[in-house]
């Protein structure tokens, strides 16, 4: 069975400042993993994903994660803060076979101070 | 063009009564999944189809849970008997093929709360 577990359901940090949303899956097999935004009362919005080849994948808005398969962690960065980040962040494990169902994790809420 | 559509947006009933949840997927996605999203339980998995076919209804929490899908596009989510616990965020996603990769595509949700 896949996991996910996000780190810290809570993230506050200030505007300009460093990003790190942290997130480590399990999976038997080599995963595809993906991060999403969620907006208050907004569905899921894709960030960025990791299928195969380079490791470190750009997303939108200035975002980036880089797949380590040595520590099973997939986590999120984003050099400089900006108050509209502010948001719910939901990493997900990507089911195999004859279903591809998204195992979530719990979310983390990150907050951006002025 | 055109994303993922579900409505209504939001929908009060009273325990027992039944509700009907409807997604339109992205014209063309084949394949279109149902979750819940929840405080205690977070985002789960219920359903799973690809065209008209439901290969995976596994995380359906209960036979109160039914759901269809016509012509490979609309899809219709049906609690019977809605109970209290049944309140939460239902998000609809689809995506182009159902494969391994094929970035699924939310909708916004309906939000259900149970009196």
């Amino acid at each position: 069975a896949q996991s996910v577990t996000q780190l810290g359901s809570h993230v506050s940090v200030s505007e300009g400042a460093l990003v790190l949303l942290r997130c480590n899956y399990s999976s038997s097999v080599p995963p595809y993993l993906f991060w999403y935004v969620q907006y208050p009362n907004q569905g899921l919005q894709l960030l960025l994903k990791y299928t195969t080849g380079a490791t470190l994948v750009k997303g939108i808005n200035g975002f980036e994660a880089e797949f380590k398969k040595s520590e099973t962690s997939f986590h999120l960065t984003k050099p400089s803060a900006h108050m509209s980040d502010a948001a719910e962040y939901f990493c997900a494990v990507q089911g195999t076979g004859s279903n591809y169902k998204l195992t979530f994790g719990k979310g983390t809420l990150l907050t951006v101070n002025p | 063009g055109a994303g993922v559509s579900q409505s209504p947006s939001n929908k009060v009933t009273e325990k027992g009564k039944d509700v009907e949840l409807r997604c339109d997927p992205i014209s063309g996605h084949t394949a279109l999944y149902w979750y819940r999203q929840s405080l205690g339980q977070g985002l789960e998995f219920l359903i799973y189809f690809q065209g008209n076919s439901a290969p995976d209804k596994s995380g359906l929490p209960s036979d109160r849970f039914s759901a269809e899908r016509t012509g490979g596009s609309v899809s219709t989510l049906t609690i019977q008997r809605t109970q209290q616990e049944d309140s939460a965020v239902y998000l609809c996603a689809s995506s182009p093929l159902g494969g391994g990769a094929d970035t699924q595509y939310f909708g916004p949700g309906t939000r259900l709360t149970v009196l």
